[in-house]
């Protein structure tokens, strides 16, 4: 079995601050994690993805998220926000040979 | 042109109707996936297929069937739509097993 949990319903930065997405997972398997993003009226773009490798995972327009196996985490991060980054984020799970399992999302919010 | 295209984008349609919703990709993708989008639930899987023999339940399946017509075409049914079935859906395709997937741009559906 497998399942993911955002923490943050809703997270507010300022333009030019940091921004932290918080997801916890579990999985009775080792993990692939994925970020999505979607804008509003958009479909959905991966941002970034673990799949065993390097923990540090680096993704598009500045982002990136670390797996941390011992607190079973993927948080996504990104040093300076930007206007641009105002969306929802998903934090997806794949364990094993199943589906994807989708967080309920974290909606970011940017404000001059 | 799209790598993962969907129809209609956009379909009102009255309680009781049967409606189809269509998929189509050009990424030569085995999987494909039906979702649906809730405000605050994420995405849930509503069907997959691993091949065009192989179709399996997601969580929510119940009042959907599809078909796999081709390796390319995934069609979402609704047999008799009911209000509570308003939703974004989303069709996506994946390749292999620590692979990310690519979703098209949604069918915004609203049942009256």
């Amino acid at each position: 079995a497998q399942s993911v949990t955002q923490l943050d319903s809703h997270v507010s930065v300022s333009e030019g601050t940091p921004v932290l997405l918080r997801c916890n997972y579990s999985s009775s398997y080792s993990p692939s994690l994925f970020w999505y993003v979607q804008h509003p009226n958009k479909g959905l773009q991966l941002l970034l993805k673990y799949t065993s490798a390097a923990t540090l995972v680096k993704g598009i327009n500045g982002f990136e998220a670390e797996f941390k196996k011992s607190e079973t985490s993927f948080h996504l991060t990104k040093p300076s926000a930007h206007m641009s980054d105002a969306a929802e984020y998903f934090c997806v799970v794949r364990a094993g040979y199943s589906t994807l399992t989708f967080g309920k999302g974290t909606m970011l919010l940017v404000s001059p | 042109d799209a790598d993962v295209t969907q129809t209609p984008r956009n379909r009102i349609t009255k309680t009781g109707k049967r409606i189809m919703l269509e998929c189509s990709q050009t990424k030569g993708h085995d999987r494909m996936y039906w979702y649906r989008q809730d405000p605050g639930l994420g995405l849930r899987l509503i069907y997959y297929s691993f091949d065009v023999k192989d179709i399996n339940k997601g969580e929510i399946s119940d009042g959907y069937s599809v078909s796999r017509q081709a390796q390319a075409k995934f069609s979402l049914s609704l047999e008799s739509a009911i209000p509570n079935q308003t939703a974004l859906y989303f069709c996506a395709t994946r390749n292999g097993v620590n692979t990310e997937a690519f979703f098209g741009q949604g069918t915004r559906l609203t049942v009256v």
